[in-house]
């Protein structure tokens, strides 16, 4: 089992650049997060997707965010334009069906926004 | 969302117990803990959750109190590999089984020799 994979690993652009980052969720999983981590707000949902359907998106800080999950096994976030402000951690974790809350969290995409 | 307070730190001597305590004062009947880890550099890894009765796994064992206001994670032999920040969550529900969790700020757990 390959685990989730998210790519890039690691993103550095220019403020005004548009910044895509993929996931491939757990083979079988029907829920996918994905989250950000920055020191100073900790980690927080950005939005959460159950059987390709977005439930929540409360997180999404503004417009300039979206996400979308085409499929079952592929999602994007995407940032247009992006903001130093949008330099974190961006993960993205896959739960499989059921009643529990065991998510499998990605490696992560390292963004700075110069 | 019920919300849970943790101590932002702890140390650990290598070997021994690590006991991390959270309190969740305002969880409510239906409402799992759910425990994670983040190792540095990391994404959060699920360790081990419960309801009601105390739970234990090849990682940890988890102690609810029979209120459920607290409960203890806890390492029974920790070794330097363990040092990570532990998060204690209250499970929270939309509707159905739609669900979430809420990552606060965790605790800090240092092991040393």
């Amino acid at each position: 089992d390959a685990g989730v994979i998210q790519s890039p690993r690691h993103e550095v652009t220019e403020m005004g650049q548009e910044v895509t980052l993929r996931c491939k969720p757990i083979s079988g999983h029907n829920s996918l997060f994905w989250y950000r981590q920055t020191m100073m707000r900790g980690l927080e949902l950005l939005i959460y997707f159950n059987n390709n359907v977005p439930i929540d998106d409360s997180g999404m800080p503004e417009d300039r965010f979206s996400a979308k999950m085409p499929n079952a096994s592929f999602s994007t976030l995407k940032i247009q334009p992006s903001e130093p402000r949008d330099s974190a951690v961006y993960f993205c974790a896959s739960r499989p069906a059921g009643v529990g809350e065991t998510q499998y969290f990605g490696p992560g995409t390292r963004l700075l926004v110069l | 969302d019920a919300k849970t307070t943790q101590p932002t730190s702890m140390d650990c001597a290598e070997g021994r117990a690590a006991n991390l305590p959270c309190n969740h004062s305002t969880i409510s009947g239906n409402e799992y803990v759910y425990w994670y880890r983040q190792i540095h550099s990391q994404g959060p890894q699920y360790i081990i959750h419960g309801l009601k009765n105390n739970e234990t796994n090849e990682m940890a064992s988890l102690i609810i109190t029979e209120d459920r206001k607290s409960s203890t994670l806890i390492l029974p032999h920790a070794t330097l590999r363990d040092t990570a920040v532990y998060y204690c969550i209250v499970r929270v529900y939309y509707t159905g089984t739609a669900s979430k969790l809420t990552f606060g700020t965790g605790t800090r757990l240092q092991v040393t020799l």
